[in-house]
């Protein structure tokens, strides 16, 4: 799987729009990009996932550039409940496992 | 019900202690994993299961133990740890082991061993 590199820690004021980047410089053809999030004390929690082109759910949107090195999760309205540690994980296609990396701890403050 | 639930949520065991965590999910899903989360650390993949049968371990010691007596269910037997196996004991499932909309995690067990 394609290694990841994420900042360690991020600010964003509440109410505003949170936008954590994700650098995947090696990603593969058949390498999808997933995106979970992990408040304190709970069990990660799906946000969204993509291949090549942009998603948007309820949660989130997740912009991924046109050479998929590297991609944004946007929060567009940020909350204090958003506080969490980010994860952005490269998956290869077919079979295979979720593994973490170190993820960036967001802080939404008032 | 779209959950995982994992009983105890805290457990205390002495070094020569067996205890056993459980896992729970009643979404249909067929595949079924172990995570470990030390502070501060991401969680780290521990075993995989795939329609009931054991489909990865990632060289996880011996004192640690699955099991999958069905669909729905997924234990981790817990036998002599030491000190260091203190941390979040992650279970998650997923509809199979292909892409999909990602895994479902339950809140963890944490575990302290004394």
């Amino acid at each position: 799987d394609a290694k990841t590199t994420q900042p360690p820690s991020m600010d964003c004021a509440e109410g505003r729009a949170a936008n954590l980047p994700c650098n995947h410089s090696t990603i593969s053809g058949n390498e999808y990009v997933y995106w979970y999030r992990q408040i304190h004390s709970q069990g990660p929690q799906y946000i969204i996932h993509g291949l090549k082109n942009n998603e948007t759910n309820e949660m989130a949107s997740l912009i991924i550039t046109e050479d998929r090195k590297s991609s944004t999760l946007i929060l567009p309205h940020a909350t204090l409940r958003d506080t969490a540690v980010y994860y952005c994980i490269v998956r290869l296609g077919g079979y295979s496992t979720l593994t973490f990396g170190k993820g960036t701890m967001l802080l939404v403050s008032p | 019900d779209t959950e995982v639930t994992q009983t105890p949520k805290h457990l205390v065991m002495g070094m020569t202690n067996k205890k056993s965590l459980k896992c729970e999910q009643h979404m249909g899903h067929r595949a079924m994993y172990w995570y470990k989360q030390k502070a501060k650390k991401p969680p780290e993949l521990m075993f995989v299961y795939s329609y009931e049968k054991l489909s990865i371990n990632e060289s996880v010691p011996s004192r640690f133990s699955p099991e999958c007596p069905n669909s729905s269910l997924l234990n981790l037997h817990l036998h002599a740890l030491q000190p260091e196996d203190s941390a979040l004991y992650l279970c998650a499932s997923s509809q199979d082991m292909g892409q999909g909309v990602g895994y479902t995690f339950g809140s963890g067990t944490r575990l302290t061993v004394v």
